[in-house]
């Protein structure tokens, strides 16, 4: 089975400029979540989708969004670009463990962006 | 409000021996989920071990066992017989269940390094 898969790997942009990440869940999943890794902040929540439908939003600008597909593929979009948004973008998707009933979320590798 | 603290940025462990890395969390909600991630270098987080909030027994997978003590709200992930491999980030993390997502709050994490 197919994990997550998160393109493109590593990115460079600069200041101003928008970037839209891709995310494609394990088959089946239909939740999505988007987390920000940086060394000062560490993991922060960006969005949840679920069945197309933004569930959660964490306290990120307006510059920062995301939609998912009937697919349940999921892009971010971050639109002009500032030096802080530098970061490990991480994607996941969630499956329960069939022996504790928990909601276990299954990141991918992550894409990592550069402004400059 | 949730919060998840890990007060030990790094941490050294001789090959073959255990090592206990610290999670206290703080929620008001009864209903949780607890959860350690490892991070390699190459960045994807890997799910380790799950604990539910309701749930009498410590769980285990394998070499990982996560001790739990809910009055102190402490959930310490124990590593036994340490290997080379294991030296990563280390992740915890909560879910409140009555947030009806799967928006996960992460501690700034432990850098595990193990020696030969």
């Amino acid at each position: 089975k197919a994990g997550v898969t998160q393109t493109p790997r590593y990115l460079i942009k600069t200041r101003g400029q928008q970037v839209t990440l891709s995310c494609s869940p394990i088959s089946g999943h239909r939740s999505v979540s988007w987390y920000q890794q940086t060394p000062g902040q560490g993991l922060q929540f960006l969005f949840e989708y679920f069945s197309e439908t933004q569930r959660n939003k964490g306290n990120f600008p307006g510059r920062f969004s995301g939609r998912q597909f009937s697919n349940s593929r999921s892009e971010m979009n971050v639109s002009t670009l500032e030096l802080g948004d530098s970061a490990l973008y991480l994607c996941a998707s969630s499956w329960t463990d069939r022996v504790s009933g928990a909601n276990v979320l299954t990141f991918g590798a992550g894409s990592r962006l550069t402004v400059l | 409000a949730q919060k998840i603290t890990q007060t030990q940025p790094g941490m050294f462990v001789q090959e073959k021996e255990a090592v206990t890395l610290d999670c206290t969390y703080d929620t008001s909600d009864p209903s949780y989920g607890l959860f350690w991630y490892k991070q390699p270098s190459s960045g994807e987080m890997i799910f380790l071990i799950y604990q539910g909030s309701y749930d009498q027994q410590n769980a285990t997978e394998g070499r990982y066992s996560l001790n739990f003590q809910k009055a102190r709200k402490s959930a310490n992930l124990v590593i036994s017989a340490s290997q080379l491999g294991d030296s990563a980030m280390y992740f915890c993390a909560m879910r409140e269940a009555s947030s009806g997502t799967y928006k996960y709050i992460f501690g700034t994490g432990t850098r595990l390094k193990v020696l030969a």
